[in-house]
């Protein structure tokens, strides 16, 4: 597609269930990112992949968090045993070299009731 | 730590007036910076960037950014706002992740800019 997408657009679930959430990166990107943005915390880093290089996930706030990238392209970000702080718009952005420019998608609203 | 500072919350202007929506940042050697506009119940979406070169850098929708070295700041711009100008604003630094050679963003907390007619 033209731009980065994600799905679902918008996520309601119950405290303790886990959730999915996935990102298709622009065709031909080798970097994808996935970001939170809350009220309380502004915008933060959550995990990168680069390539087929093992991803950074120095920002993902528990173990609770993660993240696989399938054939480099497809990323699912999966929050286990979810809770009330992890309510929040979930971006994914995805470059192509290593100068470029991050393109964000239009991100997931999740809930945790 | 490679960081920036939006120093406003909210910036107010008239439809037709110029608007300035500031950013200051604190690196360690160049800068790399950037600025995303973000619309209700959507994504964010890139402006503009700084990585070298000219001073002031021009954007999307008729922004443009000055980088100023020696006030460490890279201020918003625009000479004529308009309603649909109207949005939150992100002043983002790139920083180096030690892992995969590569970056992310350090965001700043965002300014909304409010245009009233």
């Amino acid at each position: 597609g033209a731009g980065v997408s994600q799905s679902p657009s918008n996520k309601v679930t119950e405290k303790g269930k886990d959730v999915e959430l996935r990102c298709d990166p622009i065709s031909g990107h080798t970097a994808l990112y996935w970001y939170r943005q809350s009220l309380g915390q502004g915008l933060e880093f959550l995990i990168y992949f680069q390539g087929n290089s093992a991803p950074d996930k120095s920002g993902l706030p528990s173990d609770r968090f993660s993240a696989e990238r399938t054939g480099g392209s497809v990323s699912t970000l999966t929050i286990q045993r979810t809770q009330q702080e992890d309510s929040a718009v979930y971006l994914c952005a995805s470059r192509r070299g290593i100068q470029e420019t991050q393109y964000f998608g239009p991100g997931t609203r999740l809930l945790v009731l | 730590a490679q960081s920036v500072a939006q120093p406003e919350d909210q910036v107010n202007v008239a439809e037709g007036n110029p608007l300035t929506v500031k950013c200051t940042y604190s690196v360690s050697g160049n800068p790399y910076l950037f600025w995303y506009v973000q619309y209700p119940n959507r994504g964010l979406q890139f402006l503009l960037k700084y990585i070298t070169g000219d001073n002031l850098v021009k954007g999307s929708y008729g922004f443009e950014a000055e980088f100023n070295k020696s006030q460490t700041s890279f201020h918003l711009k625009k000479p004529s706002a308009l309603v649909s100008d109207s949005a939150l604003y992100f002043c983002a630094v790139r920083v180096l992740r030690e892992r995969n050679s590569g970056y992310a963003l350090n965001f700043g907390k965002g300014t909304s800019l409010l245009v009233t007619p």
